[in-house]
């Protein structure tokens, strides 16, 4: 185990409704890296949180966003839940971003999130 | 572009044939890392192998190796007398030093199924 937890381990939610999901990072890790992984599909970056501050962002829209709390643990919320938002979400954390450089990344469990 | 691309999409073979799993990736920058994952049925994403772009030379481990040729741009993770426990899916990213985040790029995936 990577000591990277997440929490539900499972979601259900309807259309236009609103989710947060949460990731609890591997002690002494200060970056949280989102992950989209739709089914039969690989992992897409959605975007990544270092010291409480955004640093990177795939392409997703601005319903998609995030927190880093002084703890390191992080969130994504999702506003206004689409159908093709049903997917495995997985956040790693690692040691360093920006100018430190990053560490190795340490994949949670995921939140299955179901929209229907 | 960056891109991965594993055109593998399932892998079956019998327990101790060796099988190959291909990756081609693309990316401008001369600087960048390339890395192996393997995700099993829980969902959890667990690091294989992680090697940078000025480093060619081979890697094995154990019953598994790796082929790193950027004159192709390929990345090829071999397993060696395969067991039912390799049974997964096998993710090939590419994670581009030029962009701050360092963000893994993943293919689509090879699913492996090993019979006994």
């Amino acid at each position: 185990e990577t000591g990277v937890t997440q929490s539900p381990t499972h979601l259900i939610k309807t259309r236009g409704q609103q989710v947060t999901l949460r990731c609890s990072s591997q002690s002494g890790h200060n970056t949280v890296s989102w992950y989209q992984q739709a089914l039969g599909q690989g992992p897409q970056f959605i975007f990544q949180y270092y010291r409480e501050e955004e640093n990177g962002r795939g392409n997703f829209p601005p319903r998609f966003s995030g927190l880093q709390f002084p703890n390191y643990s992080s969130e994504l919320n999702v506003n206004a839940l689409e159908l093709d938002d049903s997917a495995l979400y997985l956040c790693a954390s690692s040691l360093g971003g920006g100018r430190e450089g990053l560490g190795e990344q340490f994949f949670g469990p995921g939140t299955r999130l179901t929209v229907l | 572009a960056q891109k991965v691309t594993q055109a593998q999409t399932e892998i079956s073979v019998v327990e101790k044939e060796d099988v190959t799993l291909d990756c081609v990736y693309e990316t401008r920058d001369t600087t960048y890392y390339l890395f192996w994952y393997k995700q099993p049925p829980s969902g959890e994403l667990v690091f294989l192998i992680r090697r940078n772009s000025f480093d060619e030379q081979n890697e094995i481990s154990g019953r598994y190796s790796w082929n790193f040729q950027k004159s192709t741009s390929s990345f090829n993770f071999t397993i060696t007398a395969s067991q039912v426990v390799d049974s997964a899916v096998y993710f090939c990213a590419l994670s581009p030093r030029m962009d701050s985040s360092y963000k893994l790029i993943f293919g689509s995936g090879t699913r492996l199924l090993v019979r006994p």
